[in-house]
C-alpha cells in the first residue's frame, strides 16, 4: 500500500516564528512532491512542488526533499496567522498521486 | 480567466437517488480526478481520466461512476449504491506530473 505520512499535529507557534512540516512517503518510485494549504471548508491550493534532493525556496517557504529517507518537508519562516490552515503533503508517481491526511497549522498573534 | 469550474456548491440527494456533479477545464490538461474528503481528512482517490474516453477507478471507486467523452469534461456521478455519499467532492487537473489544479469543490449531503 503506497502511503503518504504527515505528522498529525495540531501545530501550533507563535506570529513570526518558523513552522516545520513533515511528510514521509512509503513508495520509492515517486518523482515529484507537491505542498497544498487548504483554508476550512475550500479546496486546496498548491503552495510547493519539488522533484529533486534539496532545498527549493519560495518567498518564505521552504520545501526539502531527501529520497533515500523518503522525507519532505515545509518550512514557512515568519510565521502569519493568515498562514493558519490545514497543510496536505502529496507524491507522484506514474499517474498516481497520493494525499497525506494533512497537518493543520495554527499561527497565535 | 483558464481554471477548473465544479457545480454545484452545494447538493443535496435524496434516499435512493442518483446524481451528478460537474466538472469542466480549459486548461487544456489531458488527466482529470475525483477526490473526496470527510471531515478532517485527507484526499481519496475515486476516479481518473488520463485520456478520453479512457478512465481509471481509484482507491474507492464503488458507488461511483464517471464519464470523458470531452478533454474538458469529466462528470461524476454518485449513485443510490453510495451508502455514505455525504462528504466534500474535489475535481482535479493536470499535465504530466505538474501539479493538479482543484475545482472549488462540491459539497453533497443527504436529505
Amino acid at each position: 500500500q503506497k502511503e503518504v505520512e504527515q505528522n498529525s499535529g495540531p501545530l501550533s507557534v507563535p506570529e513570526g516564528a518558523i513552522a516545520s512540516l513533515n511528510c514521509t512517503y512509503s513508495d520509492r518510485g515517486s518523482q515529484s512532491f507537491f505542498w497544498y494549504r487548504q483554508y476550512s471548508g475550500k479546496s486546496p491550493e498548491l503552495i510547493m512542488f519539488i522533484y529533486s534532493n534539496g532545498d527549493k525556496e519560495d518567498g518564505r517557504f521552504t520545501a526539502q526533499l531527501n529520497k533515500a529517507s523518503q522525507y519532505v518537508s515545509l518550512l514557512i519562516r515568519d510565521s502569519q496567522p493568515s498562514d493558519s490552515a490545514t497543510y496536505l503533503c502529496a507524491g507522484y508517481n506514474n499517474n498516481d498521486m497520493r494525499f497525506g491526511a494533512g497537518t493543520r497549522l495554527t499561527v497565535k498573534p | 480567466d483558464g481554471g477548473i469550474t465544479q457545480s454545484p456548491k452545494y447538493l443535496f440527494r435524496k434516499e435512493g437517488q442518483n446524481v451528478t456533479l460537474s466538472c469542466e477545464q480549459n486548461l487544456n490538461h489531458d488527466a482529470m480526478y475525483w477526490y473526496r474528503q470527510d471531515p478532517g481528512q485527507g484526499l481519496r482517490l475515486i476516479y481518473y481520466s488520463q485520456i478520453v474516453n479512457d478512465f481509471q477507478k481509484g482507491d474507492i471507486a464503488e458507488g461511483y461512476s464517471v464519464s470523458r467523452e470531452k478533454k474538458e469534461s469529466f462528470p461524476l456521478t454518485v449513485t443510490s449504491a453510495q451508502k455514505n455519499p455525504t462528504a466534500f467532492y474535489l475535481c482535479a487537473s493536470s499535465f504530466g506530473n505538474q501539479p493538479q489544479h482543484f475545482g472549488d469543490g462540491t459539497r453533497l449531503s443527504i436529505l
